[in-house]
């Protein structure tokens, strides 16, 4: 079965640390595709970044950078010197990679950690 | 930036009412999906669609819970007969192929008294 574990259930920072939130996942698929999504006090989910398990390359987006790891199923996320508007809830989520996998086309999500930046 | 509409943002409904939660997707999306959030709990699969009919569905989406496509536009969610713990937010997510990212609409607060 799918599951994904956000173990951080909720992180506190001040503004310009650096901050990273952990993702565990289970699969049994051999393909799959990892996500964060991010859910700000507004409650809207904006789509922040989609992996797939062929590509272990670490990726960098501005502030953000992601750190793909498969042999400890761990797919973290890390925000350098983060803000006040970096609030919010951060969702991990995974897919099944293709059709006849466990999960394919829907999202298992993770419980969500709430990251709350202070200024 | 296109986007996923939804409507309405809050609905409050009477137990065991009816009630539609209604969803514009993208418009060169062709695969539609509901979840649902209950409140400070993680976000749960209900339903994909594609092509007309569900691709997959959770043990959540039960005969209670239907979808349609009624037209090229729209995608609807209903819930023939709301119980307390349909108390929720019911996101609509749209995608243009299988794990490609879906994208979600601001969801609609699902209140039943």
């Amino acid at each position: 079965a799918q599951k994904v574990t956000q173990a951080q259930t909720e992180i506190s920072v001040v503004e310009k640390e650096d901050v990273t939130l952990d993702c565990v996942y289970e699969t049994r698929d051999t393909t799959y595709y990892l996500f964060w999504y991010k859910q700000p006090p507004s409650g809207e989910l904006v789509f922040l970044i989609r992996r797939n398990s062929f590509d272990e390359q670490n990726e960098i987006s501005g502030r953000y950078s992601w750190n793909f790891q498969k042999s400890t199923s761990s797919f973290n996320f890390t925000i350098t010197a983060s803000q006040v508007v970096d609030s919010a809830v951060y969702f991990c989520a995974l897919s099944a990679g293709y059709a006849g996998g466990t999960s394919y086309g829907k999202l298992t999500f993770g419980q969500g950690t709430i990251l709350t930046v202070h200024p | 930036e296109p986007e996923v509409t939804q409507t309405p943002s809050h609905q409050v409904t009477q137990m065991g009412q009816e009630v539609i939660l209604r969803c514009v997707p993208i418009s060169n999306h062709l695969y539609f999906y509901w979840y649902r959030q209950i409140l400070g709990q993680k976000v749960e699969f209900l339903v994909s669609f594609y092509n007309n009919e569900i691709s997959e569905k959770s043990e959540i989406f039960d005969d209670q819970f239907s979808v349609e496509r009624p037209d090229g536009s729209n995608f609807t969610l209903k819930i023939r007969s709301t119980k307390l713990e349909d108390s929720a937010m019911y996101f609509c997510a749209s995608s243009r192929r299988t794990n490609q990212p879906q994208h979600f609409g601001d969801g609609t607060r699902l209140s039943i008294l």
